[in-house]
């Protein structure tokens, strides 16, 4: 079974511009949760798609969002991108009908200039 | 409040010798779940293993071996003879299934010199 894709893999941006990251999930899984990296901060959640809805959220502003498609393929997106945005953002995929183990990606390395 | 703590911020040791990586958390649910995963540079989190809050067996698998303690909240890490390939930044992280979603440490840098 192929693993978690994350595209793109790198990514520079520049302050006040907005991007959007995709992941698709192993077969089978349903649910894909999204986390983001830094040095300062470590791991940390950002939201949760299961069939299409959110189902939990951490504690980011709204500039960050996200959805995910009927094949549940999700994507990110940041708006007015700013310079402390810059992370190691994660995808990970699980079956969704309960705590499963999360499969994660490769990330996307994100830098905001 | 939920939170994992991983007080080793790096470790460095010699091919062959034991290593144990520490990992304590807190939680008020009683059903939860608690991993282990590996990040080598590439970045990509690798898994290595799931607890449920109910099963303290321990777990040995090849040069990995986990120990689960309720009454101390831990859930403890040993790799044995390490290897150079062993070197990675590792994270222990909580998982409450109220929420789906997972509590990470701040992660322990293992180096393994040969």
């Amino acid at each position: 079974k192929a693993g978690v894709t994350q595209t793109p893999r790198y990514l520079i941006k520049t302050r006040g511009q907005q991007v959007t990251l995709s992941c698709s999930p192993i077969s089978g899984h349903r649910s894909v949760s999204w986390y983001q990296q830094t040095p300062g901060q470590g791991l940390q959640f950002l939201f949760e798609y299961f069939s299409e809805t959110q189902r939990n959220k951490g504690n980011f502003p709204g500039r960050f969002s996200g959805r995910q498609f009927s094949n549940s393929r999700s994507e990110m997106n940041v708006s007015t991108l700013e310079l402390g945005d810059s992370a190691l953002y994660l995808c990970a995929s699980s079956l969704g009908t309960g705590l499963e183990t999360q499969y994660f990606g490769p990330g996307t390395r994100l830098l905001v200039l | 409040a939920q939170k994992v703590t991983q007080a080793q911020t790096e470790i460095s040791v010699v091919e062959k010798e034991d290593v144990t990586l520490d990992c304590v958390y807190e939680t008020r649910d009683t059903t939860y779940y608690l991993f282990w995963y590996k990040q080598p540079p590439s970045g990509e989190l690798v898994f290595l293993i799931r607890r449920n809050s109910f099963d303290e067996q321990n777990e040995i698998s090849g040069r990995y071996s986990w120990n689960f303690q309720k009454s101390t909240s831990s859930f403890n890490f040993t790799i044995t003879a390490s290897q150079v390939v062993d070197s990675a930044v590792y994270f222990c992280a909580l998982g409450s299934s109220n929420t789906g979603k997972l509590i990470f440490g701040q992660g322990t840098t293992l180096q393994v010199k040969p």
